[in-house]
């Protein structure tokens, strides 16, 4: 399977602890994005890297979140003294700069549970 | 990106055809209008796009009203694998414009045998 792969898919850890999602997107694909989905809620957008350049982030990016992606390649977000409030699906999308309309793929997602 | 506002859900028999409206009143010309479909336990996938002309799939049809001030999502014929929330998203085509999606809360598909 050449899709988006995300891991863990599942993570329970307790409030104030630090966790560490792994995005591997599409080998071709240059862009890469994080975006949180709640319960009943549509995903928001995060974060997005061109390359390993972190262009935007959203302002539900807190202090606490910090994403990265070394090479360019794969991308980890990290977020520290999680708080219950966390509890969320974080989903992994990439898409290609050669495509006028960037259509993203998305990857199947790591539910976050902080007891 | 402009709004887009969607029924919360709708429902569908089995091998029936289901349309899917979409209204965006404050589109502008370079907005792209996309459609993303989320099955349970799933991230979202790409289903459709288009800008001014109606555009067929293998998965589906869009219809873009003349005024694209509104869009129709056409299931030919829908199964139960089309059970899914379906997104609505305007995306301006433009270079240098934001590269990610902006999802509301779509509409739920419910597909009765």
């Amino acid at each position: 399977d050449t899709g988006v792969s995300q891991d863990p898919r599942h993570k329970i850890t307790k409030r104030g602890q630090n966790v560490t999602f792994r995005c591997d997107p599409i080998s071709e694909h240059n862009r890469l994005y994080w975006y949180r989905q709640t319960l009943g809620q549509g995903p928001e957008f995060l974060t997005y890297f061109q390359n390993e350049a972190q262009l935007e982030k959203s302002r539900l990016l807190s202090d606490r979140f910090s994403a990265e992606r070394p090479k360019g390649s794969f991308s980890t977000l990290e977020i520290q003294r999680t708080e219950q409030g966390d509890s969320a699906m974080y989903l992994c999308a990439s898409s290609s700069k050669s495509t006028s309309t960037d259509t993203q793929y998305f990857g199947p997602g790591t539910r976050l549970t902080v007891l | 990106d402009a709004k887009t506002t969607q029924p919360n859900s709708m429902e569908s028999n089995e091998e029936e055809p289901v349309h899917l409206p979409c209204n965006h009143s404050t589109i502008s010309g370079t907005d792209y209008i996309h459609w993303y479909r989320q099955l349970p336990s799933q991230g979202p996938e790409y289903v459709i796009h288009g800008l001014t002309s109606n555009v067929n799939n293998r998965m589906a049809s869009l219809a873009i009203a003349e005024d694209r001030k509104s869009s129709t999502l056409i299931l030919h014929r829908a199964t139960l694998r089309d059970a899914a929330v379906y997104y609505c998203i305007l995306r301006d085509g433009s270079s240098g414009s934001a590269r990610q999606l902006t999802f509301g809360s779509g509409t739920q598909l419910t597909v009765l045998p």
